[in-house]
């Protein structure tokens, strides 16, 4: 079975500065999808970015990129200028629906800080 | 909106009480799933309906949880003879037939049963 693990409970970072959040995972499978989303207090979840396996060029949407390193089994998020509006629980999810079914497999979620 | 909708947003219940949570996923989205949020377990997969039938019941915590999906639309999940350790948040997400461009969240019913 497959496992996502988001090793920091919480982290804090000061408005404007960088943050990278750490996830690995654990799979044998060789074509997947990873995803990241953001939970803020209004619980609603919402799709921060995703990464195609097969692909080694990490992806990027504004503010938000990961550091996709398939051998190692990592993908961490790091997000630049952070913003108040940042703060939030973040989870790292898997998908292999190929065979093992559709649903995403989470992490246990990583809370965000900011600092003004 | 045309995002995924969930009602009601809180419910509160006393212990033995049956009841139905909804799920109005975003137009045309084929897969549907539950899941559930419990302080201090993280995310819970419950179950996936591709179209009105269930594949993957394998995440249902108990046969007091069931659910249904009409129309290729709305589901309900049911839970019969609420305890206190369901309480939790149940999220509904929908995606495209298969779901590696991601699942799209509604934001969820908190359950509380007293």
């Amino acid at each position: 079975a497959q496992t996502v693990t988001q090793s920091q409970p919480e982290m804090s970072v000061q408005e404007a500065e960088t943050v990278t959040l750490s996830c690995t995972y654990d799979t044998s499978e060789s074509d997947y999808y990873l995803f990241w989303y953001k939970q803020p207090p209004s619980r609603q979840m919402i799709l921060v970015i995703r990464q195609e396996a097969y692909k080694q060029q990490n992806a990027t949407e504004n503010r938000f990129s990961v550091n996709f390193q398939k051998a190692a089994k990592s993908f961490s998020l790091k997000i630049s200028d952070s913003q108040l509006g940042d703060a939030a629980m973040y989870f790292c999810a898997y998908w292999s629906g190929w065979d093992a079914g559709n649903m995403l497999t989470f992490g246990g979620g990583t809370r965000l800080m900011v600092k003004p | 909106g045309a995002g995924v909708s969930q009602s009601p947003s809180n419910k509160v219940t006393e212990k033995g009480k049956d009841v139905e949570l909804r799920c109005d996923p975003i137009s045309g989205h084929t897969a549907l799933y539950w899941y559930r949020q419990s302080l201090g377990q993280g995310l819970e997969f419950l179950i996936y309906f591709q179209g009105n039938s269930a594949p993957d019941k394998s995440g249902l915590p108990s046969d007091r949880f069931s659910a249904e999906r009409t129309g290729g639309s709305v589901s309900t999940l049911t839970i019969q003879r609420t305890q206190q350790e369901d309480s939790a948040v149940y999220l509904c997400a929908s995606s495209l037939s298969r779901g590696q461009g991601g699942q799209f969240f509604g934001p969820g019913t908190r359950l509380t049963v007293l």
